[in-house]
């Protein structure tokens, strides 16, 4: 499994957009890249996935390079209900193999 | 709607004791999985499951069991050899297409 590495915490403010980069120098051929979000106390919630280029949604948008060795999630014009933990995952799909979480990117959303 | 169902939503241990948290889902997914998490952290796999009567250790197993009889649950019984049980523990099934759906959460303590 693809080893990832995010920030530990980042600040921002209402109303900006937030980009969050994540590096997986050793993403294999058939990796997707998926991230979640938490809120405490709740189980994290699927976000967005992407294989290459660029996927939008009514939440994010993800951007992953030609090389793929990173991707960036972006939020626009978050408001304080973003705040939460985001989780940068790579896996193989569909399959049940087991998915690693790392501590995420704990991001704090101010007015 | 469709989703997973955690129960109870906090538990408490006396020392010794072995409890059982529920975990049941009706999104007809095959793979299921149990996640530990504590104050801070990220997520830790127990144990996971992809199909009927059939389990498989995760990283921090010892402890732990499970059973899979039916395809909707997915109890986990936290033993009296686990030594440091205190944790939130997250149960989650996988959708090939669309990522993991993870429940609300129990929040057990040792008493």
């Amino acid at each position: 499994l693809a080893k990832t590495t995010q920030p530990i915490s980042m600040d921002s403010y209402e109303g900006q957009e937030v980009n969050i980069t994540c590096s997986h120098n050793n993403i294999a051929t058939n990796d997707y890249i998926t991230w979640y979000q938490q809120f405490p106390s709740q189980g994290p919630r699927f976000i967005i996935q992407g294989y290459k280029t660029k996927v939008t949604n009514e939440v994010a948008s993800l951007f992953i390079p030609a090389d793929r060795k990173s991707s960036t999630l972006s939020l626009p014009r978050v408001s304080l209900s973003d705040t939460a933990v985001y989780y940068c995952l790579v896996v193989q799909t569909p399959s049940g193999d087991k998915l690693t979480f790392g501590t995420g990117t704990r991001l704090a959303v101010r007015p | 709607d469709g989703g997973i169902t955690q129960s109870p939503k906090y538990l408490f241990r006396k020392e010794g004791q072995n409890v059982t948290l529920s975990c049941e889902q009706n999104l007809n997914h095959d793979a299921m999985y149990w996640y530990r998490q504590d104050p801070g952290q990220g997520l830790r796999l127990i144990y996971y499951s992809q199909i009927v009567n059939d389990f498989q250790k995760g990283d921090i197993a010892e402890g732990y069991s499970v059973s899979r009889e039916k395809k909707e649950s997915f109890p986990l019984t936290v033993t009296s050899a686990q030594k440091n049980p205190t944790a939130f523990y997250l149960c989650a099934s996988l959708s090939g297409s669309y990522g993991y759906t993870f429940g609300s959460g129990t929040r057990l303590t040792v008493v």
